[in-house]
């Protein structure tokens, strides 16, 4: 998703629909990505991380693509449930550093 | 639930008062971040602490904010004489001491109001 103003990207889909949420970061010396959900009024929850040794990487119904040429990322959830809505962010961190820089986030909203 | 903890959950405070937050982090866990939060935006790095010893604040205001983890107990972020500005999230992030990886993992937050 692209930033829009002051309000969040937001991607609606149908339940039961695949969701792809986009990504992009700015340091090209970033090597470590981790995805993160977060459901309204709590704090953001884990999904699934990558290194920057890897294109792909696959959990339960949720796959992360890495692109370091064009410097993007995605996260794919496959058959998107409601309980999916929430905002997520990615967040890349260098080697140097541990600690995580998090982009703006995407708010996913599925309809039943 | 050994995740990590967080209190208050929600604090409201008027203009001028101090604010302390606290953070547990997950048992086993050695290094805790802060994060601000303000409404419909990202998670914003504020300082990273471990033991004892500040590890980087730059992400800290220079001024009425401070951040501690003593060698026993809580992480505490301290907010003095707070401003309508200071109101947001504060999400506290714990993880392991860094050679063990590098995911973060964090708490549920606590929501400041100042009125």
């Amino acid at each position: 998703g692209e930033s829009v103003g002051l309000h969040l990207p937001t991607l609606s889909v149908q339940e039961g629909d695949n969701s792809i949420i986009n990504c992009a970061y700015s340091n090209s010396a970033s090597d470590y990505f981790i995805w993160y959900k977060q459901e309204s009024g709590k704090g953001p929850q884990f999904i699934i991380d990558i290194r920057s040794n890897m294109d792909k990487r696959q959990g339960q119904r949720v796959t992360v693509l890495l692109n370091k040429t064009v410097k993007h990322l995605s996260l794919q959830i496959a058959a998107t449930q409601p309980g999916d809505s929430a905002v997520y962010f990615c967040a890349e961190m260098t080697g140097g550093s541990y600690i995580p820089t998090f982009g703006r986030g995407t708010s996913l909203i599925v309809h039943p | 639930n050994a995740g990590v903890m967080q209190n208050p959950r929600h604090l409201v405070r008027r203009r001028g008062q101090e604010a302390r937050l606290r953070c547990s982090p997950m048992k086993g866990h050695s290094h805790v971040y802060w994060y601000r939060q303000l409404p419909e935006e990202g998670l914003k790095f504020m300082v990273y602490l471990q033991k004892e010893n500040i590890i980087d604040e730059s992400g800290m205001p220079k001024e009425r904010f401070s951040a501690e983890f003593p060698k026993e107990g809580p992480s505490i972020l301290r907010i003095q004489q707070v401003v309508r500005g200071d109101s947001a999230a504060y999400f506290c992030a714990s993880s392991p001491p860094a050679s063990a990886g590098n995911t973060i993992y964090f708490g549920e937050g606590s929501w400041l109001t100042v009125v």
